[in-house]
């Protein structure tokens, strides 16, 4: 069984770049949550997708977005980077049970740290 | 509003007992996780809870009373492997996790 993995594991940016974040998810799972960790706080919920669609967003504008693909790999794009969007970007992947109508627990990848200069 | 309070820190001794609490006041409730994050990893999962009572796994135990929004992650015979920050997380009806700041665990020898 193959776990969560994300792309890249670091990166740098300047203010007012563009970055995509790539995640694949544990095999056998469907849904996809994306998550922002700053230093010294617990992750933030960006959004989550099933089925190739937003299914719930956090507190995050516009210029943060998403895609999920057909074998339920995800993107996070962010556009127009600001000082502030420096930190360790989570992808988390879970399975969609439709008898309960909820996802299952969520298991983390490795994260991808970015730095914005 | 949604609020999720844990302690900022605490620290033990090896081969003690540590109780690490955190409180929640959330829109709906439909779960409560722990994770464990080691410095500069992702978090693991640890426990989940959806009913009132006691879980336990191993040297780990998560308790959870729904009507005082409260919950405890219990660590048995400490070992410095648990060195960490331990994460309280809950899920709402609308399935969002939201995230406590975490629990930076201090394990001396």
């Amino acid at each position: 069984e193959t776990g969560v993995t994300q792309s890249p594991t670091h990166l740098i940016k300047t203010r007012g770049q563009q970055v995509t974040l790539r995640c694949s998810s544990q095999s056998g799972h469907n849904t996809v949550s994306w998550y922002q960790q700053a230093l010294g706080q617990g992750p933030q919920f960006i959004f989550q997708y099933y089925r190739e669609e937003e299914n719930g967003r956090g507190n995050f504008p516009p210029r943060f977005s998403g895609l999920q693909f057909p074998n339920y790999s995800s993107e996070l794009n962010v556009n127009a980077l600001e000082l502030d969007d420096s930190a360790l970007y989570l992808c988390a992947s879970s399975e969609w049970r439709a008898t309960s109508g909820r996802a299952d627990t969520q298991y983390f990848g490795p994260g991808t740290r970015l730095t914005v200069l | 509003g949604q609020n999720i309070d844990q302690p900022t820190e605490m620290t033990a001794t090896e081969g003690a007992i540590v109780q690490i609490n955190c409180t929640y006041q959330t829109s709906g409730f439909n779960g409560l996780f722990w994770y464990q994050q080691h410095a500069g990893e992702a978090p693991t999962f640890l426990s989940y809870n959806v009913l009132d009572g006691l879980e336990e796994k191993g040297r780990f135990s998560s308790f959870l009373s729904r009507s005082k929004g409260y919950s405890y992650l219990l660590l048995k015979e400490l070992q410095m492997k648990d060195s960490a920050s331990y994460l309280c997380a809950v899920r709402e009806w609308d399935d969002k996790i939201i995230f406590g700041k975490g629990t930076r665990l201090h394990i001396l020898p």
